[in-house]
Order: C-alpha cells, then sequence, then structure tokens
C-alpha cells in the first residue's frame, strides 16, 4: 500500500538550531513531491516541488532535497516565524491527488 | 498573487442537513481537489475534478458528497445529509497542470452537531 511517513512528530528548536526534518514514502512511480507549510486553522501553503532524484531546492533558510526513498526539508538558523507544520505530499505517476503525510510540527523558541 | 477563496470560513450545522461548499478557484487553473482535516489528522482526499467530470474519488467520497461547476468558474461540494463524523476543515485546491504544484484555499470549518 502506498504510504508516506513523517518524522519526528514534533520538533522544538532554539532560534537559530538548525535541523531537518524527514518525509518517507513508499508509492509505484513518483510523480513530484510537494512541501506545504501548514500554520493552525489554514490552509496548505506550497513551499517547494521535487520531481526526480538529486534535485534540491532552496528558499530563504528552507531546502528541500530528495532521493529515491525520502525527502528532508532542512532549516537553517529557523527563525520564531517558521513555527508550523510542514506536511510533505507526494503524487503517483498514475493519479492526480496528492497523498500527504501526518506532518511534522515545528517549534522555533526565541 | 492569485488566491484560491473559499467560503464559508465556518459552518455550523444539524445532522441530517444539507451544506454546500463553496471554492473560487484561481482563473487559468484546470485541475480541482477537494480535502478535508479532521482535526488532529492527516490532509485526506476527497475527489478531483478535470474538464468538468469527476477524475478520481476516495472512499470517502461516497453517495452523499458531489461536486459541480455550477456556473463554470465557482466549484462546490455538496453533503446531502451530513453526519456527525463529517466535521473537519475542507479545503479547496488547484492547479495550472498535472505536473504543477497545488495552491491550496483557506478551508471551510464545518462543524455538524
Amino acid at each position: 500500500e502506498d504510504q508516506v511517513t513523517q518524522s519526528p512528530e514534533a520538533l522544538r528548536l532554539q532560534e537559530g538550531e538548525s535541523s531537518s526534518l524527514n518525509c518517507s514514502y513508499t508509492v509505484s512511480g513518483l510523480r513530484g513531491l510537494f512541501w506545504y507549510r501548514q500554520d493552525p486553522g489554514k490552509g496548505p501553503e506550497f513551499l517547494f516541488t521535487l520531481y526526480s532524484a538529486g534535485e534540491e531546492k532552496e528558499k530563504e533558510r528552507l531546502k528541500a532535497t530528495l532521493t529515491k526513498k525520502e525527502s528532508f526539508l532542512h532549516i537553517t538558523a529557523p527563525k520564531p516565524e517558521d513555527s508550523a507544520t510542514y506536511l510533505c505530499a507526494v503524487q503517483q505517476n498514475y493519479g492526480q491527488n496528492f497523498v500527504f503525510g501526518p506532518g511534522t510540527r515545528l517549534s522555533v523558541l526565541p | 498573487e492569485p488566491e484560491v477563496t473559499q467560503t464559508p470560513s465556518h459552518q455550523v450545522t444539524q445532522m441530517g442537513q444539507e451544506v454546500i461548499l463553496r471554492c473560487v478557484p484561481i482563473s487559468n487553473h484546470l485541475y480541482f481537489y477537494w480535502y478535508r482535516q479532521i482535526l488532529g489528522q492527516k490532509v485526506e482526499f476527497l475527489v478531483s475534478f478535470y474538464n468538468n467530470e469527476i477524475s478520481e474519488k476516495s472512499e470517502i467520497f461516497d453517495d452523499q458528497f458531489s461536486v459541480e461547476r455550477p456556473d463554470g468558474s465557482n466549484f462546490t461540494l455538496k453533503i446531502r445529509s451530513t453526519k456527525l463524523e463529517d466535521s473537519a476543515m475542507y479545503f479547496c485546491a488547484n492547479r495550472q497542470e498535472m505536473n504543477t504544484e497545488a495552491f491550496f484555499g483557506q478551508g471551510t470549518r464545518l462543524t455538524v452537531v
């Protein structure tokens, strides 16, 4: 069965303390992997799309990477405003919809 | 930046009543989706809509659910007879092409009492 898992479930960092979030997936043919940020009570906000192993994307303090089985979201020198739930979603080759992981709840303390 | 707009932001309804959730998608986007998120749980796929017809649906999307583009622009989700377990955030999403990112609305919080 196709599956998307994320770890850790929750992460508390001090401001400036870099870390990585993991998204592992088992799908039969990956069309794309997407990272979203979700603030409480809001809709997912698009961050990155990755299509093939070895690909990397960067935006401000965030960098996303992709291998054949997992993706990492690296957060460099985070700030309190980076606190949110980070969601990973995958789209398979033969489908149109996304399968979301459960998310990692990130708290950055000042 | 173009936005996906959902109305209402919050709807409270009695069990057994019909509700219609509305979405104004980004104008040149071709693929439309409804997702839901029960409090504290994952975002779950309900249905996708392309070329004026349903292209995929999940097991959640049973006969109580339907989708429409009533005027060729707005996109609606109807739940015919709501149940307590339908209480969730419902998100509309759309994308320009199959391989591009999807943009989500801010959601409608549905509370069934």
